[in-house]
């Protein structure tokens, strides 16, 4: 079965300081990996996928088989990244996406 | 860019009551997906459909059903709305396996 865990429900940081949004899943086969974020009042969207390996918004994301890992990070948070944040997971040929619960990231100045 | 739209931003219904949302997309796309997105428990998936006329449970399907009659067009029944059904309804859309999903802006529905 799929699973995705992001164990911290809020994250909080100054401006400036690196950030790290911790995402680990469960899936037996090769898993694609997809961070999602929605900022306040505005809908869900895609904010990077580890297939890519691109860097959207100064945010990165390694994939670690070994430790069954996403996590997310950012050398140095701007408040504009305040927003809540998901990790997703995909397995199989079916875009079926399983969601963590979700962490809220609150940049303060 | 791809538009979906969902009808209602929000919804009071009664106990009891038959509500339907209703989803749709302009960008042509097979797959349609439903999801309730609560505090503390992210998104969890309802009902998603590949295909018109074709549906498939989600991981949470129980008190819900679903209508696929055009490609552009899925729909979530509830068929007696509990208090339990109060949350976001979020509507998604992708163009092909692993591509990433287009959401809606959500209906919050309030069951009282």
């Amino acid at each position: 079965a799929q699973r995705v865990t992001q164990p911290e429900k809020l994250l909080s940081v100054f401006k400036g300081a690196p950030v790290e949004l911790k995402c680990n899943y469960s899936y037996s086969g090769s898993p694609e990996l997809f961070w999602y974020v929605q900022y306040s009042r505005q809908r869900l969207q895609l904010l990077l996928r580890h297939i890519s390996r691109e860097s959207i918004k100064g945010f990165t994301a390694d994939l670690n088989k070994g430790e069954t890992s996403f996590h997310l990070k950012k050398p140095f948070a701007q408040e504009e990244d305040s927003a809540m944040y998901y990790c997703a997971l995909s397995g199989g040929s079916f875009q079926k996406l399983v969601f963590g619960t979700g962490t809220r990231l609150l940049v303060s100045p | 860019d791809v538009k979906v739209t969902q009808s209602s931003r929000y919804l009071v219904k009664r106990t009891g009551e038959k509500v339907f949302l209703e989803c749709v997309q302009d960008m042509d796309h097979e797959n349609m997906f439903w999801y309730r997105q609560d505090p503390g428990l992210g998104l969890r998936l309802i009902y998603f459909s590949y295909d018109v006329k074709m549906k498939e449970k989600g991981d949470i399907p129980e008190g819900y059903s679903v209508s696929r009659e055009k490609k552009e067009r899925f729909s979530l029944i509830l068929e007696s709305a509990s208090t339990n059904q109060t949350s976001m309804y979020l509507c998604a859309t992708t163009g092909a396996a692993n591509e990433k999903l287009f959401f809606g802006s959500g209906t919050q529905l309030s069951v009282l």
